[in-house]
């Protein structure tokens, strides 16, 4: 079975610290896609990253990385010097690569990021 | 700024009544998706669309339907509504193939009382 685990529920820091938004995945196929998503108040989940499963490079996007690890099942993101803008829900999501891109989703982890 | 619209952005509904929410996908877009986020949780998959018929559905029951149209519009209905459909509903839109990103509108508020 699918699962995706995002352990923290809500983080809170200061601006222009370091945070890093953990996720754990399970699936049983060797080919699958990992996402993750931002989602401000308004609703919108706005598209941070996908991965796919035979790319275990890191990335780097600005402020902005990612560690794909296959041998822990972890996927995290990690936000350099946080702003306020950064304050939102991140959802880390897994899809197979059979299933056409239907997304199975982590709780989410609540980022506040205080002035 | 996604390209994908839904309405309404917010409702009311009382239990027991019907509701349909719509959602205008990208031109070119065949591929649509239905989620339902309860407060406080993640997105479950709700059912896709591809070219205008089902391609996939998740753990929920034969009151909860959709239509694709060719104009890349799509439909989301629920019948006989229950409190626990309370929830924001997100569509997803995205071009099926390898490399590409899903785009998801703003969704709809639903509130059953």
């Amino acid at each position: 079975a699918q699962k995706v685990t995002q352990a923290q529920t809500e983080i809170s820091v200061v601006e222009k610290e370091d945070v890093t938004l953990d996720c754990v995945y399970e699936t049983r196929d060797t080919t699958y896609y990992l996402f993750w998503y931002k989602q401000p108040p308004s609703g919108e989940l706005v598209f941070l990253i996908r991965r796919n499963s035979f790319d275990e490079q890191n990335e780097i996007s600005g402020r902005y990385s990612w560690n794909f690890q296959k041998s822990t099942s972890s996927f995290n993101f990690t936000i350099t010097a946080s702003q306020v803008v950064d304050s939102a829900v991140y959802f880390c999501a897994l899809s197979e690569a059979e299933s056409n891109y239907q997304l199975i989703w982590g709780a989410g982890t609540k980022l506040i990021i205080k002035p | 700024e996604t390209g994908v619209t839904q309405s309404p952005t917010h409702l009311i509904k009382t239990r027991g009544q019907q509701v349909t929410l719509r959602c205008s996908s990208q031109s070119g877009h065949n591929t649509v998706s239905w989620y339902q986020q309860a407060l406080g949780q993640g997105p479950q998959f709700i059912f896709q669309y591809y070219r205008e018929e089902e391609n996939g559905r998740g753990n929920f029951p034969p009151r909860f339907s959709g239509l694709q149209f060719p104009n890349y519009s799509s439909e989301l209905n629920v019948n006989a509504l229950e409190l626990d459909d309370s929830a924001l509903y997100l569509c997803a839109s995205y071009i099926r193939g390898s490399g590409n990103t899903i785009y998801f509108g703003e969704g709809s508020w639903l509130t059953v009382v």
